[in-house]
């Protein structure tokens, strides 16, 4: 079966590092997008990962070991506004997207 | 450019009503999507379609149906609604298959 595990919710603090991970499993993978959503709002893309290692784009990171079926996404120097959901995605075997159910995240100051 | 763009904004219907949700985009793109989001659930993906002409199932197509007669317009209908479809639904379309896709501002529909 196809199954991506994200944790429900996670707290940090405005200006902190935060790491959410995502686990999955699926039937065949042709890569791993992350998304941020805010609520009320539509998913914005955030980052493509393809290849095990860390890419890099400003304070956001994300990463891939495709051997561990795991993906994580960094968050540096946390602000306000980065209070959201942020959805891990896979692409299958079928390139069609298995969507986690989300990491909402709240910042406080 | 606007982008992609869905209409209703949200819409109120009653069980057995039919109701077409409409989505549109500039960007040229092949392929576009239907999802629904429900709480604690991850984005479903209902209808899809690769290009202009052809449509194809996804993982939870029951009680929808899609038409795509053009690039742009890709509209998803309901036959006879009822209150399980109470959902969000977001449009979106990608340059291919394999491409980053792009989300329309979504519909939230409410069945009663």
């Amino acid at each position: 079966g196809q199954n991506i595990d994200q944790p429900t919710e996670m707290t940090a603090t405005e200006g902190a590092i935060v790491q959410i991970n995502c686990t999955y499993q699926t039937s065949g993978f042709n890569g791993l997008f992350w998304y941020q959503q805010h609520a009320g709002e539509a998913p914005t893309f955030l980052s493509y990962n393809v290849l095990d290692g860390l890419e890099e784009k400003g304070r956001f990171s994300s990463f891939l070991s495709r051997s561990k079926g795991y993906s994580y996404l960094l968050l540096k120097e946390l602000q306000m506004k980065d209070s959201a959901s942020y959805l891990c995605a896979t692409v299958d075997s079928n390139y069609q997207l298995i969507w986690g159910a989300g990491t909402k995240l709240i910042i406080k100051p | 450019t606007a982008g992609i763009t869905q209409a209703p904004t949200s819409q109120i219907l009653a069980a057995g009503r039919s109701m077409t949700l409409r989505c549109t985009q500039d960007m040229r793109h092949n392929a576009m999507y239907w999802y629904r989001q429900d709480l604690g659930l991850g984005l479903r993906l209902i209808h899809y379609s690769n290009t202009a002409g052809t449509t194809g199932k996804g993982e939870v197509p029951d009680g929808y149906s899609v038409s795509r007669a053009n690039t742009d317009d890709f509209p998803l209908t309901l036959a006879s609604a009822v209150p399980s479809q109470t959902s969000v639904y977001f449009c979106a379309s990608s340059g291919t298959a394999t491409d980053t896709q792009y989300f329309g501002p979504g519909t939230r529909l409410t069945v009663l």
